[in-house]
């Protein structure tokens, strides 16, 4: 089964660190993905990529930005955590493109103070 | 990407069949329907997906009509663990960005 792996399953941060967020998938997928979860706004994409040092801004990119050195590593890096950055964050990855079977990590919990 | 509409809650009887369904009334020829859950705080998990046909694996069967307007999720013999929130995503599919939009879904409880 294809795993994907988000270093953290709770964190807490204070506002105007940097934070990084790391997901790592042991299938050899080409694209990768970054969403956030939150009440009533259901999963909302941040950023994607589709090929190692590729990067593409999905519907929320602002106060993000992101790295893909390694095709299995996908990581998420917010510059000055705010609070309203407080949420679940969740990587995904997929085969190719197109393929929209996405296999997600179980989340981050991220709470900015 | 077309638009879906589901009810916001269910239950289902422990051992029956639970028929999820989902109103994509606008939905193009070449765009498919998707199935995810997510279970209490857990990452969604891809179910089923199809475009015309019935589809059937492991874990469920679709049911797309033949205007194609609306689809029924079909789990066969739920159990306690399928409680979860159930989307159904409808997408191009084919080479585009992975841009799944996850609605609110629908949140079946299965009872004992």
């Amino acid at each position: 089964d294809v795993k994907v792996t988000q270093s953290s399953r709770y964190l807490v941060k204070r506002t105007g660190e940097k934070v990084f967020l790391e997901c790592v998938q042991d299938m050899d997928h080409e694209n990768m993905f970054w969403y956030r979860q939150d009440p009533g706004l259901g999963l909302r994409l941040i950023y994607f990529s589709y090929d190692v040092k590729m990067k593409e801004k999905g519907d929320i990119p602002e106060g993000y930005s992101v790295s893909r050195e390694k095709k299995e590593r996908f990581s998420l890096i917010l510059e000055s955590a705010s609070t309203n950055q407080t949420s679940m964050y969740l990587c995904a990855s997929s085969f190719d493109r197109g393929r929209e079977k996405l296999f997600f990590g179980s989340g981050t919990q991220l709470s900015v103070l | 990407d077309a638009k879906t509409t589901q009810p916001p809650s269910m239950d289902c009887a422990e051992g029956r069949a639970a028929n999820l369904p989902c109103n994509h009334s606008t939905i193009s020829g070449n765009e498919y329907v998707y199935w995810y859950r997510q279970i209490h705080s857990q990452g969604p998990q891809y179910i089923i997906h199809g475009l015309k046909n019935n589809e059937t694996n492991e874990m469920a069967s679709l049911i797309i009509t033949e205007d194609r307007k609306s689809s029924t999720l079909i789990l066969p013999h739920a159990t306690l663990r399928d409680t979860a929130v159930y989307y159904c995503i409808v997408r191009v599919g084919g080479g585009s960005q992975g841009n799944l939009i996850f609605g609110k879904g629908t949140k079946l409880s299965v009872k004992p």
